[in-house]
């Protein structure tokens, strides 16, 4: 069966360090991985998405970036945080036209 | 482009009563429509779907049709229970857009004992 991973599932950070928030997926091949982020009390804003190893489209202009150096592996990253990066990170894939599936994510705070 | 709305909440119930949660939805194709609950917490899980029009997606005790003449996929469950206080998300997805996700904002439904 497929399950997907992320880590930390809780992280704070100071305005201005780095940030690397990784999320794996065992059990299926060549899915397409999504991250999303929710602001507090707020729906979710696609962020990232990737249909291949190396291909990332960008959804909305900002501070972070994201990356896939593997098949089931999609990093997001910032090389400085601003505090408006604070929120519950979510990872996603699917391997079809159906639905996505969620990893548990990750809450972020920037102080 | 493609996009969802739902009614805003919170929404807050007693135990056994009716819940609706309407959800409309913008898009050019035909898309799949899905609803996800959010516990408190913790990431989203399916709760239902459905990938063509007049398909009734159902699990739990909560039911949705899509309706293509008026293009929506309202949530129904007829008696809710405190285990279902979550925020409900209603989505679309279109097959040529990549399957990419599009959410409604959320509501969130508190039922009370």
């Amino acid at each position: 069966s497929q399950t997907i991973h992320q880590w930390p599932a809780t992280l704070v950070q100071p305005v201005g360090s780095p940030l690397s928030l990784e999320c794996t997926v065992e059990g299926t091949s060549n899915p397409n991985l999504y991250w999303y982020r929710q602001a507090a009390g707020r729906g979710l804003q696609l962020l990232f998405y990737s249909v291949g190893i190396g291909q990332i489209s960008s959804e909305v202009p900002q501070n972070l970036s994201a990356s896939r150096p593997q098949d089931r592996q999609f990093i997001l990253s910032s090389k400085k945080l601003l505090l408006s990066d604070s929120g519950f990170y979510l990872c996603a894939w699917t391997t079809g036209p159906w639905e996505q599936y969620f990893g548990p994510g990750t809450r972020l705070t920037v102080t | 482009g493609d996009s969802v709305t739902q009614m805003e909440g919170p929404v807050t119930l007693s135990e056994e009563a009716f819940l609706t949660i309407n959800c409309t939805y913008t898009a050019t194709g035909y898309p799949s429509l899905f609803w996800y609950v959010q516990y408190p917490g913790e990431g989203l899980q399916l709760l239902l779907k459905a990938t063509k029009a007049d398909d009734k997606g159902s699990n739990k005790g909560f039911e949705a049709t899509y309706r293509k003449e008026t293009t929506s996929f309202h949530l129904e469950k007829g008696s809710v229970q405190v285990s279902d206080s979550a925020v409900y998300f209603c989505a679309l997805s279109d097959p040529r857009n990549d399957y990419k996700l599009s959410f409604g904002a959320g509501t969130t439904v508190t039922v009370r004992a």
